[in-house]
């Protein structure tokens, strides 16, 4: 099993629609959980961080959390053109050596969305 | 978010030359500094970590001996690319640890997008 898995999409949603984006990962002990959006050629963006079970709502972004069933997803209200990307799922990769500080990441390969006008 | 730039942005060289690639934190320290590595239509993959004044650790697969990381300072850290060959292609991007109180929220820098001829 993939540490952490996406559809690859495309996916396509109408403008003004809502795009839901999901994402699923294999390690329980993970406890960060992060979505970023990618540009072509570019590096990725942080959009959001979720590290409670839940919802946590920031502007047209909602990310959501379960870790009992090890899933996370991401819904963009109100899609415009400019949303268009690939959207990266991470997850936090605790080491034993990180020393109390920030873990690297494991990403998703991301999906693609598309928002058509 | 957290200012970082990467230089050279791309850079283009011939089969067995070396390649540094500098990533500065313009405004903050980092203890910490997180260096992934992305293939086209890939996703991110963590490379190494390094800290400050400390040897990298590598995750699996990566050499270390062809990817030297250094971190001599609090604002500099360097990934030298040794012996470069077309395989090593990839887009170069680092991503600091921002410390206590940006624990687990990474930003990327901008990325060094490397071509071996």
């Amino acid at each position: 099993q993939k540490e952490v898995e996406q559809n690859s999409g495309p996916l396509s949603v109408p403008e003004g629609a809502i795009a839901s984006l999901n994402c699923t990962y294999s390690d329980r002990v993970s406890q960060s959980f992060f979505w970023y959006r990618q540009y072509s050629g570019k590096s990725p963006e942080l959009i959001m961080s979720i590290y409670s079970n839940g919802d946590k709502e920031d502007g047209r972004f909602t990310a959501q959390l379960n870790k009992a069933s090890q899933y996370v997803s991401l819904l963009i209200r109100d899609s415009q053109p400019s949303d268009s990307a690939t959207y990266l799922c991470a997850v936090n990769k605790p080491t034993l050596y990180s020393g109390g500080g920030a873990d690297g990441l494991t990403f998703g390969k991301g999906t693609h969305l598309i928002i058509q006008p | 978010g957290a200012v970082v730039s990467q230089h050279p942005s791309w850079v283009i060289c011939k089969s067995g030359t070396s390649v540094k690639i500098e990533c500065r934190s313009l405004d903050f320290q980092a203890t910490t500094m997180f260096w992934y590595r992305q293939f086209p239509k890939q996703s991110l993959m963590l490379m190494a970590t390094s800290n400050e004044g400390s040897k990298a650790t590598y995750e699996q697969g990566v050499e270390k001996d062809k990817f030297l990381i250094n971190h001599a300072s609090l604002t500099l850290s360097t990934l030298t690319v040794t012996s470069a060959h077309p395989e090593d292609s990839s887009f170069y991007i680092c991503s600091p640890d921002l410390g206590l109180a940006g624990a687990d929220t990474q930003y990327f820098g901008p990325g060094t997008r490397l071509t071996v001829l």
